[in-house]
């Protein structure tokens, strides 16, 4: 079985300074990892995906992700936040146990806020 | 880009009505997902389709069924809205193969009074 925990609920940060929200997940096999982001009354939109290549991701937007094997870690970093950062942001995880066609598991959520 | 579409925004029903809802993608996914999502709760996959005519139960199918009878349309039907349906309805797609990535739709928020 696979699971996703995101550590913090809410992560409030100043513009500017940098943005680390956490992500350690479970799997049994070799996972696929994903970070997405929700803003408020839209859809989830694709930030960054690790599939087993390169360890550090980058993604949209100048977020970049690195996956940590011995960790079971997932953080989503970036260097500078903007304002348009504030949002949901959901870690998320497919492994090749999910049947029939590729199941996500999704963590609960970080809310991420951009104090001016 | 991948485009995945919902017929509305916003919807407002009355207890005991048969609500559809519908999603459409444009990228010839082969796997297509319903999933509601509560504060608190997070996303919580209802049903979710391999193929056309193919359909499998997610977490929380109860009150709901489906129907795919093109590969790029994907069906949500509440035969009987009730009030704790009241929630944020998100379709989603991805490839059969691949990095499984889902994409989403900008959701539907539907409210049974």
């Amino acid at each position: 079985a696979q699971s996703v925990t995101q550590l913090d609920s809410h992560v409030s940060v100043s513009e500017g300074t940098p943005v680390l929200l956490r992500c350690n997940y479970s799997s049994s096999y070799s996972p696929s990892l994903f970070w997405y982001v929700q803003h408020p009354n839209k859809g989830l939109q694709l930030l960054l995906k690790y599939t087993s290549a390169a360890t550090l991701v980058k993604g949209i937007n100048g977020f970049e992700a690195e996956f940590k094997k011995s960790e079971t870690s997932f953080h989503l970093t970036k260097p500078s936040a903007h304002m348009s950062d504030a949002a949901e942001y959901f870690c998320v995880v497919s492994d090749q146990t999910s049947g029939s066609a590729r199941q996500l598991t999704f963590g609960s959520g970080t809310q991420l806020t951009v104090l001016p | 880009d991948v485009k995945v579409t919902q017929s509305s925004r916003y919807l407002v029903k009355r207890t005991g009505e048969k609500v559809f809802l519908e999603c459409v993608q444009d990228m010839d996914h082969e796997n297509m997902f319903w999933y509601r999502q509560d504060p608190g709760l997070g996303l919580r996959l209802i049903y979710f389709s391999y193929d056309v005519k193919m359909k499998e139960k997610g977490d929380i199918p109860e009150g709901y069924s489906v129907s795919r009878e093109k590969k790029e349309r994907f069906s949500l039907i509440l035969e009987s809205a009730s009030t704790n349906q009241t929630s944020m309805y998100l379709c989603a797609s991805s490839l059969w193969t691949g990095g499984y990535e889902q994409y989403f739709g900008p959701g539907t928020r539907l409210t049974v009074t």
